[in-house]
């Protein structure tokens, strides 16, 4: 079974321009959900989807965050125009099921700098 | 409000036992996880306590209280391929599988 894959691995952008993160969770995971971590903070939580729908976005920084999940398969994370502040790891999880009980299963992550 | 608090690192030599402490102040509580995460790698399941007691798995064990907010995870037979971080992680109170995360303790294991 293929694991959680994202891409890029690694992006550097300037400041105001625009970076596009994808996630492609395990088949058949209706759950997914976007983390990032900062430097020297803990990985936080951004949004949730179950399936094309988000369930809770409670944890995106500003408008400037867009995420998607058309047909419910792989998601999109937009920052744009991005700040210096939005450096990190991106991190996306799937789960078969919301349950708190459920492991999510992690992707390596997406380190993005902004310069 | 949730709050998770661990270590920020730990030095232990191969061979040797360590115990990774955790504790936390939830409203609700939907069971601990620990996730290990290598550098550069996804943080991967290690365990999860939702009772009070312990969880044995191989080299790494797991334990939980719930009346005093605590954690911790033992991992014996040290080898240089545990140096990673742990990370004590609960599912948030609303109970959507949302995550929340401990800063996470860095252990180097020496030889």
């Amino acid at each position: 079974e293929a694991g959680v894959t994202q891409f890029p691995s690694h992006s550097v952008i300037e400041k105001g321009q625009t970076v596009t993160l994808r996630c492609d969770p395990i088949s058949g995971h209706d759950n997914l959900y976007w983390y990032r971590r900062v430097m020297g903070k803990e990985i936080k939580f951004l949004l949730h989807f179950v399936k094309e729908s988000k369930q809770d976005e409670s944890g995106m920084p500003n408008n400037r965050f867009l995420a998607e999940r058309t047909g419910g398969t792989y998601s999109t994370l937009k920052v744009q125009p991005a700040e210096l502040e939005d450096s990190g790891v991106y991190f996306c999880a799937s789960s078969h099921s919301p349950d708190g009980a459920y492991e999510q299963y992690f992707g390596p992550g997406t380190r993005l700098t902004v310069t | 409000g949730q709050n998770i608090d661990q270590p920020t690192e730990m030095t232990a030599t191969e061979g040797a036992i360590v115990q990774i402490n955790c504790t936390y102040q939830t409203s609700g509580f939907n069971g601990l996880f620990w996730y290990q995460q290598h550098a550069g790698e996804a943080p991967t399941f290690l365990s999860y306590n939702v009772l009070d007691g312990l969880e044995e798995k191989g080299r790494f064990s797991s334990f939980l209280s719930r009346s005093k907010g605590y954690s911790y995870l033992l991992l014996k037979e040290l080898q240089m391929k545990d140096s990673a971080s742990y990370l004590c992680v609960t599912p948030s109170s609303s109970n959507t599988g949302k995550l929340i995360f401990g800063q996470g303790t860095t252990l180097q294991v020496k030889p």
